[in-house]
């Protein structure tokens, strides 16, 4: 059974970091693109970013690009997002989602989402 | 960037019922369009992708039709569980946008 879990979210003032984690199983986790997707309270999903198996290509939602990172290690099956200079609009929960092994995205596996808050 | 509009934004059902969901691209995508079904607290679940195909374990209820820029989602026979939110999204190019949502309510 494909699962994806994720970790590291929490309250965080505006201009603060996190880093995100999820660690997946039951799966070659190595073979597929991954992606992170957030949905803000009472909002739809919005793609944030995704990586290729070996992270030689990455794309980025526009309004995150140059403050997250998103980074891979096949070794342990995780994929994280590095968040910093976090702002109010940043707030949602964010989901770990299996993206393609080659062809068209397809988010077939999500993991339970994880809240990030960015308050004062 | 692509925009994904979904129509209508809700809808009130009664169990039975054959309901279909519209989502219209700004520009062509030509298959590359998936249908997503969220409940409460919950991560959303792939029910169709290429715009017609049935994802694995998916009812066969479910169905989706289109090419280009409009795209259908029909529920042939609405069931209770089927009570939800809907979502289509692009796989044509980054940024991956979803529309924004169609939720079916019991009438």
């Amino acid at each position: 059974e494909v699962q994806l879990v994720e970790s590291g979210g929490g309250l965080v003032q505006p201009g603060g970091s996190l880093r995100l984690s999820c660690v997946a199983s039951g799966f070659t986790f190595s073979n597929y693109w991954m992606s992170w997707v957030r949905q803000a309270p009472g909002k739809g999903p919005e793609w944030v970013a995704n990586i290729q198996q070996h992270a030689s290509e990455i794309y980025y939602l526009d309004s995150v690009k140059g403050r997250f990172t998103i980074s891979r290690d096949n070794a342990k099956s995780s994929l994280f997002l590095q968040m910093n200079s976090l702002r109010v609009e940043d707030t949602a929960v964010y989901y770990c989602a299996r993206d393609k092994l080659a062809g068209a995205t397809k988010f077939d596996s999500w993991g339970q989402g994880i809240l990030v808050t960015v308050s004062s | 960037d692509i925009q994904m509009t979904q129509s209508p934004s809700s809808l009130s059902a009664s169990v039975g019922d054959r309901v279909t969901i519209t989502c219209r691209a700004s520009q062509s995508v030509d298959t590359y369009l998936n249908w997503y079904q969220q409940k409460p607290g919950k991560a959303p679940k792939l029910l169709i992708y290429g715009a017609s195909n049935l994802q694995s374990g998916v009812p066969s209820r479910f169905s989706g039709r289109g090419s280009g820029t409009d795209f259908t989602l029909t529920i042939s026979s609405l069931q209770p569980e089927d009570f939800a939110v809907y979502y289509c999204q692009e796989s044509y190019k980054a940024p991956l946008t979803f529309g924004g949502g169609t939720k079916v309510e019991i009438k």
